[in-house]
């Protein structure tokens, strides 16, 4: 069954906004990972949190772990147009072996 | 470039052809990965190679017949398919299957006419 589920399903903002996508999960995890699509091609990992830590930063890119409601949310700071593609959220299960995706966020930034 | 390589980018075969997806990795990982992504639907796990051994294995239609003749290729050889599965298909790596960061190739984009 598919664990982590991503909100909104799309996001359409203006360049310069912030942009923020929330997934939420329903077991324990060891980890929880974002990745981006664009458009026809492979996902590219974005960053990765531990079950232990509450929040990571990578450039314009925050991400947040509440593992006590079991959800994390992605916020792309001062979008751009380039930004535009499918994120994805991929969890660890605890005693499980591969990552299970959800169903991801489109998000459209215009310029 | 992710340091995964997948051949052919586009394919279009009819129902009767038998034709292979190739995959590469160059990151000396021990996992790899056949995943297929559908229109509107969620990215949906075919098979996990752990060491060249078949770990993992979801309920995929034998039409589909994966091999990893070593820890840097996989294959997925194709027959006798139909027209729903036309979709993209993702190869992928990590360096083992336990909740690591995975690496993708660019995709496969299979048509079947």
């Amino acid at each position: 069954s598919q664990q982590g589920e991503e909100d909104p399903q799309a996001l359409s903002i203006q360049e310069g906004e912030n942009a923020t996508m929330n997934c939420s999960y329903k077991t324990s995890i060891n980890n929880l990972q974002w990745y981006r699509q664009n458009s026809g091609r492979g996902l590219v990992h974005l960053i990765l949190i531990r079950s232990n830590e509450r929040e990571k930063h990578s450039g314009r890119l925050r991400v947040t772990l509440d593992t006590s409601k079991k959800s994390s949310s992605l916020l792309i700071t001062a979008s751009r147009a380039a930004d535009t593609a499918s994120y994805f959220c991929a969890t660890d299960l605890s005693g499980y072996s591969t990552l299970t995706f959800g169903k991801g966020t489109m998000l459209l930034v215009s310029p | 470039e992710t340091g995964v390589t997948q051949t052919p980018r586009h394919l279009v075969m009819g129902m009767t052809n038998k034709k292979s997806l190739k995959c590469e990795q160059h990151l000396g990982h021990n996992a790899m990965y056949w995943y297929k992504q559908s229109a509107k639907k969620p990215l949906e796990l075919m098979f996990v190679y752990s060491l060249e051994e078949r770990v993992e294995n979801n309920s995929v239609p034998s039409r589909f017949s994966p091999e990893c003749p070593n820890s840097s290729h996989l294959f997925l050889h194709l027959h006798t398919l139909q027209p729903e599965d036309s979709a993209l298909y993702l190869c992928a790596s990590s360096q083992s299957i336990s909740g690591n960061t995975i690496y993708f190739g660019e995709g496969s984009w299979l048509t079947v006419v």
